[in-house]
């Protein structure tokens, strides 16, 4: 069972660059979050989907933004990379709002 | 929102010792409250959770109790080993308002177990 993937596990992006960051998962689950994971800060939302065609801000939207066009995948963009945007980055599904979380293994984002 | 308060700094133990680490919530109505932990070069993995008052989460030797009188969810092991070094996360699931349905986590606390 894949389970969430996200690609790339690593990436470096200059100033300025764009990118999307690909999770996919294969459970049919319709909740699906993005968070990233800085130092001493723990893992902080950046936005979230209840399901396809529905997409809601988390707690640190500006500079990324999402769609949701099938249950399986949520991409993330990050619109012009700024180095405030380095961070590890971890995409989450559920089947519902009180059960397990499932994390993807992450995407490195060094921007530079 | 909701809020979710770890106790600060790593954690370094001898293998067999006793864990306690602390966490505490501020939230609209009643969250569920989890605890994940994260391997090294992993995501996270849901250890154990509640979902109301008194509950006891329980998994791999590892427990918590939702404690809704002093909003604290903390999370215990009898006897560490060398295995359980991670990073473990409280984190609580919106129960209303614009937090409905939205995990918010702790900062994460840093174990090591030495042998």
């Amino acid at each position: 069972n894949a389970g969430v993937t996200q690609t790339p596990k690593f990436q470096v992006l200059k100033t300025g660059q764009s990118m999307t960051l690909q999770c996919a998962q294969d459970m049919n689950h319709e909740y699906m979050s993005w968070y990233r994971q800085d130092p001493g800060m723990g893992l902080r939302l950046i936005h979230y989907s209840v399901g396809a065609g529905i997409t809601d801000q988390g707690e640190v939207p500006n500079g990324y933004n999402v769609s949701r066009s099938t249950t399986e995948d949520f991409p993330l963009r990050l619109l012009s990379a700024a180095p405030s945007q380095t961070s590890v980055y971890f995409c989450a599904s559920e089947s519902d709002y009180n059960t397990e979380a499932f994390f993807g293994q992450g995407t490195r984002l060094t921007v530079v | 929102g909701n809020s979710v308060t770890q106790m600060e700094g790593p954690v370094t133990l001898s293998e067999e010792a006793f864990l306690t680490i602390n966490c505490t919530y501020t939230a609209t109505g009643y969250p569920s409250l989890f605890w994940y932990v994260q391997y090294p070069g992993e995501g996270l993995q849901l250890l154990l959770k509640a979902t109301k008052a008194d509950d006891k989460g329980s998994n791999k030797g590892f427990e918590a109790t939702y404690r809704k009188e002093t909003t604290s969810f903390h999370l215990e092991k009898g006897s560490v080993q060398v295995s359980d070094s991670a990073v473990y996360f409280c984190a609580a699931t919106g129960a209303g308002g614009t937090s409905y349905g939205k995990l918010t986590f702790g900062q994460g606390t840093i174990l090591t177990v030495h042998p």
